[in-house]
């Protein structure tokens, strides 16, 4: 079975605070992702990779940034914490599969609450 | 401008009973449609995925159906369960083969089931 893990499943952090979101997959996936899920609007890509060291810009890359340095593992960094980045954070890994359909797994998901 | 809608946005039933879940689209080129199931707190579980040429796929009580002529997709659920509780996600991908970047999520319908 893929396993994707997060890091935390609840973190409270105050504004202005370095966040670290660690997301690891054990399943050799070329391409992670990282979401943020809010009420109302569904899932947004904040970020995503394609391999080691590198990264792509998603919908809603502002106030983020990611580091891939192993294949395993995609951090999602918020530099300065702010209020509005409260959500659930999702991460997720993917391959390509034979028939060249994509299949993505999700991590459970970490729920950041910033005051 | 690609989107994807689904409907209703919340839907009680009754332990037993049948329910069928729409997705319509509109992202071009299409690639494939994915229907996710996400319990609350966790992140999402793939339950199907359909590509152009195929208009039915079940998973168990899951019967996913597609009409790429009117960019229509249905998911419908046989003899709910209390356990089928969730938001179901339909994703579209507008991209064929490759790396993906390109999945439109809905914004999900919330499923209650009542004994």
């Amino acid at each position: 079975d893929v396993k994707v893990t997060q890091s935390s499943r609840y973190l409270v952090k105050r504004t202005g605070e370095k966040v670290f979101l660690e997301c690891v997959q054990d399943m050799d996936h070329e391409n992670m992702f990282w979401y943020r899920q809010d009420p109302g609007l569904g899932l947004r890509l904040i970020y995503f990779s394609y391999d080691v060291k590198m990264k792509e810009k998603g919908d809603i890359p502002e106030g983020y940034s990611v580091s891939r340095e192993k294949k395993e593992r995609f951090s999602l960094i918020l530099e300065s914490a702010s209020t509005n980045q409260t959500s659930m954070y999702l991460c997720a890994s993917s391959f390509l599969g034979g028939t060249g359909e994509e299949t993505q797994y999700f991590g459970p998901g970490t729920r950041l609450l910033v005051l | 401008k690609n989107q994807v809608e689904q409907s209703p946005q919340s839907l009680i039933i009754l332990e037993g009973k049948n329910c069928t879940l729409q997705c319509n689209y509109t992202v071009s080129p299409f690639s494939n449609l994915r229907w996710y199931k996400q319990d609350t707190g966790r992140g999402p579980v793939s339950l199907t995925i359909m590509t152009f040429s195929e208009n039915t796929k079940s998973n168990g009580r899951y019967t996913a159906t597609l009409d790429a002529d009117t960019k229509q997709s249905s998911l419908h659920i046989t003899a709910s369960q209390l356990s089928d509780s969730a938001s179901y996600i339909c994703v579209v991908s507008d991209h064929y083969g490759g790396s993906q970047g390109n999945l439109i999520f809905g914004k999900g319908t919330k499923l209650s089931v009542k004994p």
